[in-house]
């Protein structure tokens, strides 16, 4: 069972450039989210889906979009990536009616 | 807002010690507060679950405790080992229908041998 699978592990991108981090689950969780991690600050909500097409804001949610076509994936995209956008990004799951959250291993994010 | 406190500095403890962290909520009662382990370079794993309504929750070494009154979590390991250093989350759920989860910074644990 592999979870919630995250990719890339690592990306450096230039300021200005787009690109997507790819999130799949493979436990039919009706709920993922995508939280950032920076020294200091803990896991913060980007965005978060309640099912296939619903899609809502976290606390912090500018500059990054997201959609739900499936169960299965959920994949963040950064539109014009911004050095204030440099952090480590978790994708996470959990079932409608469970509280334990499952997390994927992270991606680190370095825009320079 | 809801927030959540734990207390940011290092935890150094002796192998085979009790280390007991804490876990401060403000402004909200939540439903139930969670406790997740964070290992260098991987992603939070879920620990423990303790409602409201229980004021102790164990499992093998760990145990947690919530106490509504002082609007407190303590997570303690007992017979601490070296593998149990790691950095702790608390997580309290929100209010609202999606019942999204907040997060401490966590604390980070240093079992010396």
């Amino acid at each position: 069972n592999a979870g919630v699978t995250q990719t890339p592990k690592f990306q450096v991108l230039k300021t200005g450039q787009s690109m997507t981090l790819q999130c799949a689950q493979d436990m039919n969780h009706e709920y993922m989210s995508w939280y950032r991690q920076d020294p200091g600050m803990g896991l913060r909500l980007i965005h978060y889906s309640v099912g296939a097409g619903i899609t809502d804001q976290g606390e912090v949610p500018n500059g990054y979009n997201v959609s739900r076509s499936t169960t299965e994936d959920f994949p963040l995209r950064l539109l014009s990536a911004a050095p204030s956008q440099t952090s480590v990004y978790f994708c996470a799951s959990r079932e409608g009616s469970g509280n334990t959250i499952y997390f994927g291993e992270g991606s680190w994010l370095t825009v320079v | 807002s809801q927030k959540i406190e734990q207390n940011s500095e290092a935890l150094n403890i002796q192998e085979g010690k009790t280390a007991t962290l804490t876990c401060n909520y403000t402004n909200y009662s939540p439903a139930y507060l969670q406790w997740y382990r964070q290992d260098p370079g991987r992603g939070p794993v879920f620990l423990l679950l303790i409602r409201e309504n229980e004021k102790e929750k164990r499992k093998e070494r760990l145990k947690v405790t919530f106490d509504t009154t002082l609007k407190q979590s303590l997570f303690h390991i007992t017979a601490s080992q070296p593998a149990d250093s790691a950095t702790y989350l608390c997580a309290q759920r929100d209010s609202g229908g999606y019942q999204k989860v907040t997060f401490g910074t966590g604390t980070k644990l240093q079992v010396i041998p």
